[in-house]
């Protein structure tokens, strides 16, 4: 079975300094990955997905993410913080099990300093 | 505007008792999802449906039951069999593709606990 594994469960950055949040995630064949925000008391919003059109996707928000292979990695990143940015956030990876199921990493809650 | 809807937004339950939690989606997806959400957890996955009348069990069915008499709706019961069932309850929904690409959509969720 795939998982996912996000490092590190509270990340906290100063405002305007860069975003870094980590994903790894065991996989046999290529995944479909996605990030996913989630603000307090509310469902998770979809931010970007990877779908092998492109190793580097572009999401919202300002919000990018790096697949790499050779380290089955798939790290989200943006490049300044902004106070509005505090959530938590959640990486995924499809699998195909009777009609493809997601796996969800134990989330990273981000903290924005002013 | 498409989306789902869950309600209510909190509910109470009294030991013993069983409780329904609603889910309703506009959004024409054939699939849809049940997860409950635990502090440093992450989701897990209760039950799924991919079509009407059909349900599978997911990683944490116990206790649990739920219908899909029309796509639209898929609420959830939570019997007096789960022990513990405190927790953010999350309702998606998601295309039915030929690949694993499709994201799912989710509404805002459902607090339950326990009097």
């Amino acid at each position: 079975a795939q998982s996912v594994t996000q490092l590190g469960s509270h990340v906290s950055v100063s405002e305007g300094a860069l975003v870094l949040l980590r994903c790894n995630y065991s996989s046999s064949v290529p995944p479909y990955l996605f990030w996913y925000v989630q603000y307090p008391n509310q469902g998770l919003q979809l931010l970007l997905k990877y779908t092998s059109a492109a190793t580097l996707v572009k999401g919202i928000n300002g919000f990018e993410a790096e697949f790499k292979k050779s380290e089955t990695s798939f790290h989200l990143t943006k490049p300044s913080a902004h106070m509005s940015d505090a959530a938590e956030y959640f990486c995924a990876v499809s699998e195909l099990t009777g009609g493809f199921k997601t796996i969800f990493g134990a989330g990273t809650r981000l903290f924005v300093k002013a | 505007d498409g989306g789902i809807t869950q309600s209510p937004k909190y509910l109470f339950r009294k030991e013993g008792q069983n409780v329904t939690l609603s889910c309703e989606q506009n959004l024409n997806h054939d699939a849809m999802y049940w997860y409950r959400q635990d502090p440093g957890q992450g989701l897990r996955l209760i039950y799924y449906s991919q079509i009407v009348n059909d349900f599978q069990k997911g990683d944490i069915a116990e206790g649990y039951s739920v219908s899909r008499e029309k796509k639209e709706s898929f609420p959830l019961t939570v019997t007096s069999a789960q022990k513990n069932p405190t927790a953010f309850y999350l309702c998606a929904s998601s295309i039915v593709g030929t690949s694993g690409n499709q994201p799912q959509h989710f509404g805002d969720g459902t607090r339950l606990s326990i009097l």
